[in-house]
């Protein structure tokens, strides 16, 4: 297996402009994570699925952000409309199991919005 | 939810000395406790990880010890090597619930 996939590596935008990030779990893997990392705050949780149904959006910031997963190989992760503050690198991991198993993660999508 | 805290944020090693990085939990429910390396640019990678039933677990150079009493666990690394300097996170779960992701270690390995 490749291992997770993330797509774009990079984004640049401008404010105001939607973004969508793109996440390929490694098969097999029942958990999806979406992860936020910067400097100031660390790594935090998003949302995670379940065999692609949300079960914790809690960490989503606010209503611009968005995620879906509309099969077991694929996620989105949307913002819209975008904002300087969302600048980040956003990682996308996979687990066999929640409790216990070991996470793999994305190589991540680093956003810069200007 | 549970917390993580994690100490220090920076360490500075001469090459060959110990690193030990500290976390400690909020959650007494919490069985499994997970340390990730992050180099530089890179994704963050599984290294080691213990379960509440085991106090210590070793591999190789890198040793983890868990106090469940004190809510507690460390990372150990000896003999420390320039490959080493990364941005380390412990992170505790409990369950099938989601991991919680102390705030960082940066370590620093001078050759």
């Amino acid at each position: 297996d490749a291992g997770v996939i993330q797509s774009p590596r990079h984004e640049v935008t401008e404010m105001g402009q939607e973004v969508t990030l793109r996440c390929k779990p490694i098969s097999g893997h029942d958990y999806l994570f979406w992860y936020r990392q910067t400097m100031m705050r660390g790594l935090e949780l998003l949302i995670y699925f379940n065999n692609n149904v949300p079960i914790d959006d809690s960490g989503m910031p606010e209503d611009r952000f968005s995620a879906k997963m509309p099969n077991a190989s694929f996620s989105t992760l949307k913002i819209q409309p975008s904002e300087p503050r969302d600048s980040a690198v956003y990682f996308c991991a996979s687990s066999e199991l929640a409790g216990g198993g070991e996470l793999f993660f994305g190589e991540g999508s680093r956003l810069t919005v200007l | 939810g549970e917390n993580v805290e994690q100490h220090p944020s920076t360490l500075s090693v001469q090459e060959g000395d110990s690193a030990v990085i500290k976390c400690t939990y909020s959650d007494s429910a919490s069985n499994y406790f997970p340390w990730y390396k992050q180099e530089l640019g890179k994704r963050p990678q599984l290294i080691i990880d213990i379960r509440s039933n085991v106090g210590e677990k070793k591999d190789q150079r890198i040793a983890v010890t868990l106090n469940k009493t004190a809510k507690h666990f460390s990372l150990h690394i000896t003999e420390t090597q320039p490959e080493d300097s990364a941005v380390y996170f412990c992170a505790s779960r409990w369950g099938a619930n989601n991991l919680f992701f102390g705030t960082g270690t940066r370590l620093t390995v001078i050759p």
